[in-house]
């Protein structure tokens, strides 16, 4: 079976100023998605970024990027220019791309605070 | 489009109460999922549709959970005979096979339950 670790429960950076999550994950499978969620204090869970398995060029939202090593199977997310809106607990979450299984396998999360 | 949407967004019943959980995906999404999470945790998958099959169900769905789709549109999710280990927020989510954005799954402000 799938699982995904998130290894910080908490992490706290200046505003303006780049963090990163870590994200690891176990799976015997080759073809997958990685996602992170973000889940603000309204708990309405917002996608963040996606990264496709197959692809080994690194995915790119705006302030937001990962860093995927497949091999290594680890998908951190990078927050460049925190602002005071990232503010929220922070989800890494696997799927399966084929077969019968839809579900996302989510990590614990990662409580993001910036202070300004 | 107003995204999917949850109701009631909290409950509080009685142990042994039975209660249900409404839920209006993205129109033209045509799968639908549940999942359950507690303080702390990430979600958990509990259940999702295709249409109006329900094509997977969790472990943790017991007897006393059930989920329809009757028209392949909204969804309710019911819970009989109510215990005070349910309490958790119960997410709705929705995604649309096909196109682009790859089945990306978008989530609702969740439903929160409190048995007492």
């Amino acid at each position: 079976a799938q699982t995904v670790t998130q290894s910080q429960p908490e992490m706290s950076v200046q505003e303006a100023e780049t963090v990163t999550l870590s994200c690891t994950y176990d799976t015997s499978e080759s073809d997958y998605y990685l996602f992170w969620y973000k889940q603000p204090p309204s708990r309405q869970m917002i996608l963040v970024i996606r990264q496709e398995a197959y692809k080994q060029q690194n995915a790119t939202e705006n302030r937001f990027s990962v860093n995927f090593q497949k091999a290594a199977k680890s998908f951190s997310l990078k927050i460049s220019d925190s602002q005071l809106g990232d503010a929220a607990m922070y989800f890494c979450a696997y799927r399966s791309s084929g077969g019968a299984t839809n579900k996302l396998i989510f990590g614990t999360g990662t409580l993001l605070a910036v202070q300004p | 489009d107003t995204g999917v949407s949850q109701d009631p967004r909290h409950k509080i019943t009685k142990r042994g109460q039975n209660v249900t959980f409404r839920c209006d995906p993205i129109s033209e999404h045509n799968r639908l999922y549940w999942y359950r999470q507690t303080l702390g945790q990430g979600p958990e998958f509990l259940t999702y549709f295709q249409n109006e099959a329900q094509l997977e169900k969790s472990r943790l769905l017991s007897d006393r959970f059930s989920a329809e789709r009757p028209k392949g549109s909204f969804s309710t999710l019911e819970i009989q005979r109510t215990e005070q280990g349910d309490s958790a927020m119960y997410l709705c989510a929705s995604s649309f096979t096909g196109g682009r954005g790859g089945n990306t799954i978008y989530f609702g402000e969740g439903s929160w339950l409190t048995v007492v």
